[in-house]
């Protein structure tokens, strides 16, 4: 079974549409993120998000809206996409507690054409 | 800013043991030392993290110093499915700061 698990992994798509992103853990963590990816490789957090409430919002332009319906489901959705929103995104949750590791999804790779 | 450095590249023949190191001067009291890695195309996978005393589980070893300024993550038997981007982090209590890891290949 999948731990965390992000759909679409591909997603391609024109500037200025709107798109979502879903995750999803199974492992009954507390603590959801966003990541993103870039071209050269950096991840960088985006989101954060406990017992579904936000508690970190990284200076993401506000086209970037997550929505947690539950403490299991963290999704990403993206209004006026950009050429520079072309990235991979990846979805991690973690478990309460001072030391707990974060487990990550495979990614969503978005396309701005 | 990632707290860390390693280097960008290393080599390790299959079957070696695979020592990747790390400097975190910067390191606070309350800082644990993360590592993660990056197989192509996938999401970063948790190897193992401390706080001050060595560590080891089925995948890997870390080794602290006693100043805590630096470790080093052990792959005791490297295998080719270990090439990957090999990540060094310090991280008080929930945000991780990718730095550009080490890359780590594994050749026959």
């Amino acid at each position: 079974d999948t731990a965390v698990s992000q759909t679409p992994k591909y997603l391609v798509t024109q500037m200025g549409n709107d798109k979502s992103i879903k995750c999803e853990q199974n492992l009954g963590h507390d603590t959801m993120y966003w990541y993103k990816q870039d071209s050269k490789k950096f991840l960088k957090i985006m989101f954060s998000y406990n017992n579904k409430e936000l508690i970190i919002n990284e200076t993401v332009p506000n086209r970037f809206s997550p929505k947690s319906p539950d403490k299991a489901h963290l999704n990403l959705h993206i209004n006026s996409l950009e050429l520079g929103d072309s990235a991979v995104y990846f979805c991690a949750s973690r478990a309460t507690g001072y030391n707990q590791p974060q487990h990550f999804g495979d990614g969503t790779r978005l396309s701005i054409l | 800013d990632a707290k860390t450095t390693q280097p960008p590249s290393m080599d390790c023949a299959e079957g070696r043991a695979a020592n990747l190191p790390c400097n975190h001067s910067t390191i606070s009291g309350n800082e644990y030392v993360y590592w993660y890695r990056q197989i192509h195309s996938q999401g970063p996978q948790y190897i193992i993290h401390g706080l001050k005393n060595n560590e080891t589980n089925e995948m890997a070893s870390l080794i602290i110093t006693e100043d805590r300024k630096s470790s080093t993550l052990i792959l005791p038997h490297a295998t080719l499915r270990d090439t990957a981007v090999y990540y060094c982090i310090v991280s008080g209590y929930s945000t991780l700061t990718f730095g550009k890891g080490t890359m780590l290949l594994v050749s026959p």
